[in-house]
């Protein structure tokens, strides 16, 4: 079975564009979290959603939103971009809402806002 | 609120030696803890996890954690490192939920000859 999916892998965007990145999470998964790696530090919780809704959230501004689909796959969507906003963003699928013991990462996707 | 700290940024060890990678938390209840490792450019890796149990767990590639309640405390430890764990290595800290994992800033393990 593949694992956590996400793509594109590189990314390159200028301030104040918009950016989707996209999540297949694993086969089975029901939720799908999102995270935020700055270079240097260890990744910050974005966001988790679970039967299509938003259940949990970090501390983001409302210009970070996300959508998740009939089949479980799911959508970053990052506005008004700031150079601030480069980073890896890593995807992570478990089976149920809030199953951390069970939760896997994705390899991410590497945004840098010029 | 939770939070993990690393208090090692950067680690020196030799091929052979043992190595200890220091995590500690601050969580309301009792935590879920978790070490991770990421090579560069790459996602991170669940090492081990600590739920409940047995305070000392064992995870892949030879690594086992302690978790010591009456310090907060989570170490990583590893009697004989290779040259292929140099890495970033990720303490993290959860409680199930909605609320996702709570990470610490990383330590950088580089591995002498």
């Amino acid at each position: 079975d593949a694992g956590v999916t996400q793509s594109p892998t590189h990314l390159i965007k200028t301030r104040g564009q918009h950016v989707t990145l996209r999540c297949s999470p694993i086969s089975g998964h029901k939720s799908v979290s999102w995270y935020q790696q700055v270079l240097g530090q260890g990744p910050q919780f974005i966001f988790q959603y679970y039967e299509k809704e938003e259940r949990g959230r970090g501390n983001f501004p409302d210009r970070f939103s996300a959508r998740q689909f009939p089949n479980y796959s799911s959508e970053l969507n990052v506005n008004a971009l700031l150079l601030g906003d480069s980073a890896l963003y890593l995807c992570a699928s478990s089976p149920d809402m809030g199953m951390v013991e069970k939760l896997f990462f994705g390899s991410g996707t590497q945004l840098s806002v010029l | 609120a939770q939070s993990v700290t690393q208090p090692d940024i950067h680690i020196t060890v030799s091929e052979g030696a043992s190595l200890e990678l220091r995590c500690n938390y601050s969580y309301g209840a009792t935590p879920y803890l978790f070490w991770y490792v990421q090579s560069p450019g790459q996602g991170l890796q669940l090492l081990l996890k600590y739920f409940s149990g047995d305070t000392l767990v064992q995870g892949i590639k030879g690594f086992e954690a302690e978790f010591k309640r009456s310090q907060s405390s989570f170490n990583l430890r590893k009697p004989s490192v290779h040259w292929s764990d140099a890495a970033e290595y990720f303490c993290a800290v959860g409680g199930g939920g909605a609320d996702g994992l709570t990470f610490g800033k990383g330590t950088h393990l580089i591995i002498q000859p």
